[in-house]
């Protein structure tokens, strides 16, 4: 079993809908990662979460720490919003990342 | 500030030839990062460095080297390409803050290798 579950893989939607993506993992984590792949590849760090809420502008994330969960949540969805987001967490006294293997979101016009 | 740049964009290579990914970040980040992603799979640690003259090896390093003698750079090798090594390899980098193990990463736009 995977450390960082993602739900769901794939995601399709109309423009203008609330979008949510579910990250879930398994063992204690001092930090979680949301990042964005574009369609050409490049990837951006969205937020990074240790507790509560973080908002950035249509984007909402939030974290559950007793309950090893978090969501991404995109609201008023635009099709540039169509990209790979992906989950990442730092274990606890650990440099490294383990990724979720991404969700594919598409939001059609 | 560039951020993180990488070379090539694109290259293939024969079975066995040797090749070296460039990674550069000009943020002064202490942490850099090679990764892997392979279709429909997570992004996989190569080997990583908390500083200059550190380098340590993540999930995959098996085929892989890399040096880093200064802050900014953090070159990846292939000594043997094989074609298990086809895959697209992303440099990150992460901000040397006091927490900076917690803190966000910036990635190069990445380099598409096929080994034929």
């Amino acid at each position: 079993k995977n450390e960082v579950e993602q739900s769901p893989q794939n995601l399709t939607a109309q423009e203008g809908e609330f979008i949510t993506i579910n990250c879930s993992y398994s063992v204690g984590i001092s930090a979680l990662h949301w990042l964005q792949q574009h369609p050409g590849g490049g990837i951006v760090s969205l937020f990074m979460l240790s507790s509560g809420k973080k908002k950035h502008g249509r984007l909402i994330a939030t974290i559950n720490i007793q309950e090893k969960h978090s969501s991404l949540h995109i609201t008023a969805s635009h099709p540039r919003d169509s990209a790979v987001y992906i989950c990442a967490v730092r274990l606890r006294g650990n440099e490294k990342l383990t990724f979720g293997t991404g969700t594919r979101l598409t939001i059609i016009p | 500030n560039a951020g993180v740049t990488q070379t090539p964009k694109f290259r293939i290579l024969k079975i066995g030839q040797s090749m070296t990914l460039q990674c550069t970040q000009d943020m002064n980040h202490n942490y850099m990062y090679w990764y892997r992603q392979d279709p429909g799979m997570g992004l996989k640690l190569i080997y990583y460095s908390v500083g200059a003259g550190i380098t340590d090896k993540g999930e995959v390093p098996n085929g892989y080297n890399v040096s880093r003698s200064t802050t900014e750079d953090f070159p990846l090798r292939l000594e043997l390409a094989a074609p298990s090594q086809t895959s697209v390899y992303f440099c990150a980098s992460s901000h040397p803050k006091e927490t900076s193990i917690n803190s966000p990463l910036h990635f190069g736009n990445g380099t598409r290798l096929t080994v034929t």
